[in-house]
């Protein structure tokens, strides 16, 4: 079965640190990766996919960007963080084919910027 | 006008209760529609998947999509506690390269009490 890991659980930062969150997906090959950020008492937003490796997608000009350096690895970085980028990140799978054409959300990374 | 609306709630209700949960959208394109259940911190967690007009039911939960109204439904019979969650909406569109994209509601806030 797949699983998607995603890491750390939790994180506070000062504003203007850099930042990295790490998402793998076991047990499927080739998936789209997905990054969203809930924001509290909002929907996801979707910040950015991939559908291959070395191929990002940006949905919202902003401070983070993306890469996927493995089939199954997808990073979110930023060189200075914002106060406005506390939020709820969820990173998301989708199986390259498959009866159901959906998403399968990560357990998130809960940022605060202080 | 937001692709998809969503009434955040909070909605509370005794147990045993039948919940009926909506979105309108105004997306023509959205092809598949999904509900999704959100514990606090927690990531969210596919509960319904459908993609024609019509009824799906899965246990206690029915799905129900119409396309002539652009509007979906989720009843959940005989509510428990646990289903005490955010509920959130989701449809999809595909993406030019491959791939889908889920737009979200803000989700609706579920409390089943005792």
């Amino acid at each position: 079965s797949q699983t998607i890991h995603q890491w750390p659980a939790t994180l506070v930062q000062p504003v203007g640190s850099p930042l990295s969150l790490e998402c793998t997906v076991e047990g499927t090959s080739n998936p789209n990766l997905y990054w969203y950020r809930q924001a509290a008492g909002r929907g996801l937003q979707l910040l950015f996919y991939s559908v291959g490796i070395g191929q990002i997608s940006s949905e919202v000009p902003q401070n983070l960007s993306a890469s996927r350096p493995q089939d199954r690895q997808f990073i979110l970085s930023s060189k200075k963080l914002l106060l406005s980028d506390s939020g709820f990140y969820l990173c998301a799978w989708r199986a390259d084919r498959g009866l159901k054409d959906t998403q399968y959300f990560g357990p998130g990374t809960r940022l605060t910027v202080l | 006008q937001k692709e998809v609306e969503q009434d955040p709630g909070p909605l509370s209700v005794p147990e045993g209760a039948i919940v009926s949960l909506n979105c309108t959208y105004s997306n023509s394109a959205f092809q598949y529609f999904m509900w999704y259940r959100q514990y606090s911190r927690k990531g969210p967690e596919l509960l319904m998947y459908t993609y024609s007009s019509g009824n799906k039911e899965d246990g206690r939960f029915t799905a129900q999509v119409d396309k002539s109204s652009k509007y979906i439904s989720l009843f959940i019979r005989d509510s428990q506690p646990s289903d005490s969650a955010t509920y959130l909406c989701a449809m999809s569109v595909w993406i030019t390269g491959g791939g889908n994209k889920l737009t979200f509601g803000t989700g609706t806030q579920l409390k089943v009490e005792l």
